[in-house]
């Protein structure tokens, strides 16, 4: 069955520091993947998918993401974090037909 | 271009009661679909509906019903409220068309269900 782990429940960063949130998905054919955010209160705002072709893909806000199908990856990159990232970031995989499975998700924190 | 919209925002039942939510789906949207969101989960499939037939369903009981009207808004109807109930509920709109990957998913802001 296809599901998506995301390992960190909590990340806490500094503001300017880089960030990485780890995603691993299991699917037996070409995964369709995405990262959204949501902020307290609020629903899901997509941060970038992929779909095919280039392994690296660039999403809103200065996210970024590599898909990596060795390791069933894809995790979500910032290289400086902003006070305004601190959200629930979720990673999802879709099946070719329609459902989106999401991960548990991962809070992330910022410090001044 | 007008968003997803959903109605209530919060609403309070108590066990045994029904609810009804509603969703008006984005501007040339043809597919919605339903997310159930427990506190500190993430969003899980409740069934999707495409010209007004549902099209898929993930795991939860005949208790959890929906429509989806001509004009492609939709319904959510949950009988025989159960504490476990509580939670955020999330509506998707997608635009479903032939060949090609799925449609990019647009989410609303959710209607919270509490019930006592």
């Amino acid at each position: 069955a296809q599901s998506v782990t995301q390992p960190d429940i909590h990340i806490t960063v500094s503001e300017g520091a880089s960030l990485e949130l780890r995603c691993n998905y299991s699917y037996g054919a070409t995964p369709y993947l995405f990262w959204y955010v949501q902020s307290p209160g609020q629903g899901l705002q997509l941060l970038l998918k992929y779909f095919s072709g280039d392994t690296l893909v660039q999403g809103i806000k200065g996210f970024e993401a590599e898909f990596k199908r060795s390791q069933s990856s894809f995790n979500l990159r910032k290289p400086s974090v902003h006070w305004s990232d601190a959200a629930e970031y979720f990673c999802a995989v879709r099946d070719s037909s329609y459902k989106l499975i999401f991960g548990s998700g991962t809070r992330l924190l910022v410090r001044p | 271009e007008t968003g997803v919209t959903q109605s209530p925002t919060h609403l309070i039942k108590t066990r045994g009661q029904q609810v009804t939510l509603r969703c008006s789906s984005q501007s040339g949207h043809n597919t919605v679909s339903w997310y159930q969101q427990a506190l500190g989960q993430g969003p899980q499939f409740i069934f999707q509906y495409y010209r007004e037939e549902e099209n898929g369903r993930g795991n939860f009981p005949p208790r959890f019903s929906g429509l989806q009207f001509p004009n492609y808004s939709s319904e959510l109807n949950v009988n025989a409220l159960e504490l476990d109930d509580s939670a955020l509920y999330l509506c998707a709109s997608s635009s479903t068309g032939t060949g090609g990957p799925p449609g990019e998913l647009f989410f609303g802001e959710g209607s919270r269900l509490t019930v006592l």
